[in-house]
């Protein structure tokens, strides 16, 4: 199974600022993606990271609030953008391996957004 | 991607066999059924997967039934660390296919 790592592991941050966070990756993988947590609630889905090229979103979330990147087969940054209190939220990435058999996840960054 | 139903809530005693059902009622024959779980505040953990056969590793059993609607996942002692959300999925396995999360069962182990 691939070792995923993501930074910062929690932040807290005022209203209107950004937030990078970054996932690395032990392996080359194929595909990764972003999902969000919401307090008491399961994950969503938000965008997948694509290398090359712009990231494919979900419904109800856009480029310009998330933007992501992904620059080679092990390494992507998700972005939160003019952060609210309603991103507090648990943020984690997910990897597939070249078997695309199994998703695997990082242990995730909690933000607060104060 | 199919949809599955899960108890809200579990309750397990420590050293027991825990006992997780899932039904699946409209899979289609190339959906795999997966099986996470989320210990407070970490990320999600894969446990097992399987298409038809029962399926059996370190962690757990995957039993599915012939006619692939439901599917239990079984921890065959379970201990005040397996506490957590067990979430089950299904999914077609192939490339660009990402696992969608419902909510899951909440598993209380206790002593």
């Amino acid at each position: 199974s691939a070792v995923i790592s993501q930074k910062p592991s929690r932040d807290i941050c005022q209203r209107g600022t950004s937030l990078t966070i970054q996932c690395q990756v032990d392996s080359q993988v194929t595909m990764m993606f972003w999902y969000r947590q919401q307090p008491g609630q399961s994950l969503t889905l938000i965008a997948t990271a694509n290398q090359g090229s712009e990231a494919t979103y979900e419904s109800g979330f856009v480029i310009d609030k998330f933007p992501i990147s992904r620059p080679n087969l092990t390494f992507s940054t998700l972005t939160v953008s003019n952060m609210s209190p309603e991103d507090s939220s648990i943020y984690l990435c997910s990897v597939v391996g070249q078997l695309a058999d199994t998703q695997y996840f990082g242990p995730g960054t909690r933000l607060t957004v104060l | 991607d199919a949809k599955t139903t899960q108890p809200t809530s579990m309750d397990c005693a420590e050293g027991r066999a825990a006992n997780l059902p899932c039904n699946h009622s409209t899979i289609s024959g190339n959906e795999y059924v997966y099986w996470y779980r989320q210990i407070h505040s970490q990320g999600p953990q894969y446990i097992i997967h399987g298409l038809k056969n029962n399926e059996t590793n370190e962690m757990a059993s995957l039993i599915i039934t012939e006619d692939r609607k439901s599917s239990t996942l079984i921890l065959p002692h379970a201990t005040l660390r397996d506490t957590a959300v067990y979430y089950c999925i299904v999914r077609v396995m192939e490339y660009g296919n990402k696992l969608v999360f419902g909510a899951g069962t909440i598993l209380r182990v206790k002593s």
